[in-house]
Parts: C-alpha cells; structure tokens; sequence
C-alpha cells in the first residue's frame, strides 16, 4: 500500500528556535498534502492543506507566520515551526492524497515535538 | 457544509464481545468514506474506501458498511489488540475531507 514517511518522529528543541518537519510520500505522488496537530486524547485538527507548487491554506485561527508549509515537490512537504514556544508541544501528522480511482487519504506516523 | 459524527465516543467490550461503530456524515457529493484506525502516538493507518450505498468491505474481524447517511464498522469477536481509536472521514468532489471525532475502542481481555 502506499507510504507515508514522515521525519523526525521526535524532537525536543529550545525555546525560540525553529524546527523542520518533513513529510514524504515514498511510492506515489502527492498533489495534495494535509498537516494536523493533535493533543492527546483528542481528534486530528486540520491546520493547513499545501498543494505542489503554490501557497498553502491555513485553517483559521493557524498562524501562517508560525507554521510555514513548502510543498516544493510531488512526493515532499515541509512544516517548519519557527520560534517555537512550549505551547507548540504537540503532535504534529501529516497526511496525502494519493491519485487514481481511490484518492485516499494516508498519514505519516506522525512526530512528536516537545519545546523546553 | 460536510459534517461528520461519531457515535459512541468510547466504547469497552469484553474480548470476543461483538458491536458496531457508528458513522454518520452529510455531505454535499460524497466522493468516499474513508475509516481509520489509530493507536496512540502514531499516524492513523488506513482501513477502508467505501464509494457508494449499499457497499462493504471485510478485513479480519472489521466489516464496514455503508449508507446514504451514515456507515458503521462491525467487530465481530474483538481481541484486546483491536483497541484503537477508529475515525471515520469523507471527501467530497471539492478534495475537502472532513474527519470525525473518532471512538475509542478499549477491549478487556
């Protein structure tokens, strides 16, 4: 079936700095790719949706200067959490659109973040 | 305006206790309901496309079902390893795809 790889699955970083988040679709390509955050015990919550080659489309009340999303190529997107503060700690999963007939939606398994 | 509910939000069933999720959607076109299992810490893994009325799919001890109006996931005979958080979701002809709350599925040995 097809793969989503997403990278890092964890990462801890200070306060202030900025982290990257990649997210590939590794047998298929991806027009179309979705990020959510998650806190625990909660529902998938759809930050931003990112198309191959144009700007993407944050959900409202999501800071697009916060939470920058490139998707320069059909099989990777990019979620870069700039000035990180704790508050940010989250759960962060991607997801893309695979094409043909089906067009299902597969995640990533998702990366851990934690801003001391 | 795509909606999509869940019913119940948390679920126990004693091993090889047999019962059904609930997905109730509305859509404006529906393009595919999709179902999803999630453990904790992980993505969710995909489980189901369903296009159409009338339609089902089997995987294991999972059958999922579906309506014009809702669709539900039967577990016949659970073991404690089907403890998940299952979601459900739809897409519609405008790439939109909304997802459900999910139901938490805790089977006790």
């Amino acid at each position: 079936g097809a793969v989503v790889s997403q990278h890092p699955s964890w990462v801890i970083c200070k306060s202030g700095t900025s982290v990257k988040i990649e997210c590939r679709s590794l047998d298929f390509q991806a027009t179309t790719m979705f990020w959510y955050r998650q806190f625990p015990k909660q529902s998938l919550m759809l930050m931003a949706t990112s198309n191959e080659g144009s700007k993407a489309t944050y959900e409202q009340g999501v800071e697009k200067d916060k939470f920058l999303i490139n998707h320069a190529s059909l099989t990777l997107s990019t979620l870069t959490v700039t000035s990180a503060h704790p508050e940010d700690s989250s759960f962060y999963i991607c997801s893309a659109l695979g094409t043909g007939p089906g067009n299902t939606i597969y995640f990533g398994e998702g990366s851990w973040l934690t801003v001391v | 305006e795509d909606q999509v509910t869940q019913s119940p939000e948390a679920l126990r069933l004693q091993e090889g206790e047999s019962s059904s999720l609930n997905c109730s959607y509305t859509v404006s076109g529906l393009r595919g309901l999709f179902w999803y299992r999630q453990d904790p810490g992980k993505g969710p893994e995909f489980l189901f496309t369903l296009y159409s009325a009338g339609e089902e799919k089997e995987k294991e001890r999972l059958k999922a079902t579906l309506t014009k109006k809702e669709s539900f996931l039967h577990i016949t005979a659970p073991k404690p390893e089907d403890s998940a958080t299952y979601l459900c979701a739809v897409a519609d002809y405008g790439q939109n795809f909304v997802f459900g709350p999910g139901t938490r599925l805790s089977v006790l040995p």
